[in-house]
């Protein structure tokens, strides 16, 4: 089955306690793609990759680092985690960077926090 | 001013009725449009891309006006499983490849 996969879903973690969310997709897909979602805000870029090795900041990477050592994963790092990085949390991949099909999300990896 | 707009709602439909939101998008050099669903505390999926000459899949429209910069979807015969909240989403047009999602318009069909 074609999808993509993040892990953990949920996660209640302290501040400066560094973490990384995992995400995999089985589709060969060159494009990834993190996001995060809070009330009234939509969904917003964090980081997104082209390619292998080759990864670029989105709307808000502040906080967050990323990785693409294989084309299938892309996890996200917080070095150290603050509450206001509390949030919903998808990972995104698509064929290409510009994909008449659209991207095909992760199931969300809900952050808090404390 | 927001980059994609959307009335956030919710549309209050009884079934069977029609229901048509609209979403504006600010950059003229957006490319590619795409209307997504999510249900609560779900993952966004695509709902279908938005062609410059509109197009169909079943019982959903979609429309894209670039003179005016919106695009538009239209839902007939509202089936209770449509309750959802649609994101509009335009794709830019340069190196970035971002997608820019609206806040999404809420549907709530009722029985």
């Amino acid at each position: 089955e074609a999808q993509v996969t993040q892990n953990p879903r949920y996660l209640i973690t302290v501040t400066g306690k560094k973490l990384t969310v995992t995400c995999s997709q089985n589709m060969n897909h060159e494009y990834m793609s993190w996001y995060r979602q809070d009330p009234g805000l939509g969904l917003r870029q964090i980081y997104y990759s082209m390619n292998v090795e080759v990864t670029d900041k989105g709307d808000v990477p502040e906080g967050y680092k990323v990785s693409r050592k294989e084309k299938r994963n892309f996890p996200l790092i917080l070095e150290s985690p603050s509450p206001n990085q509390t949030s919903l949390y998808f990972c995104a991949s698509s064929l290409r960077g510009r994909s008449t099909g659209g991207q095909y999300f992760g199931p969300g990896t809900r952050l808090t926090v404390t | 001013r927001k980059e994609v707009e959307q009335d956030p709602g919710p549309f209050n439909v009884p079934e069977g009725a029609t229901v048509a939101f609209n979403c504006t998008y600010s950059n003229s050099a957006s490319q590619s449009f795409f209307w997504y669903r999510q249900d609560c505390r779900k993952e966004p999926k695509l709902l279908m891309s938005v062609y410059s000459s509109g197009n169909e899949d079943g019982r959903f429209t979609a429309q894209l006006n670039r003179a005016s910069q919106y695009i538009s979807l239209l839902i007939r015969d509202s089936k209770l499983s449509d309750s959802a909240t649609y994101l509009c989403v335009v794709n830019y047009a340069d190196s970035s490849y971002k997608l820019i999602f609206g806040s999404g318009t809420r549907l709530l069909v009722r029985p």
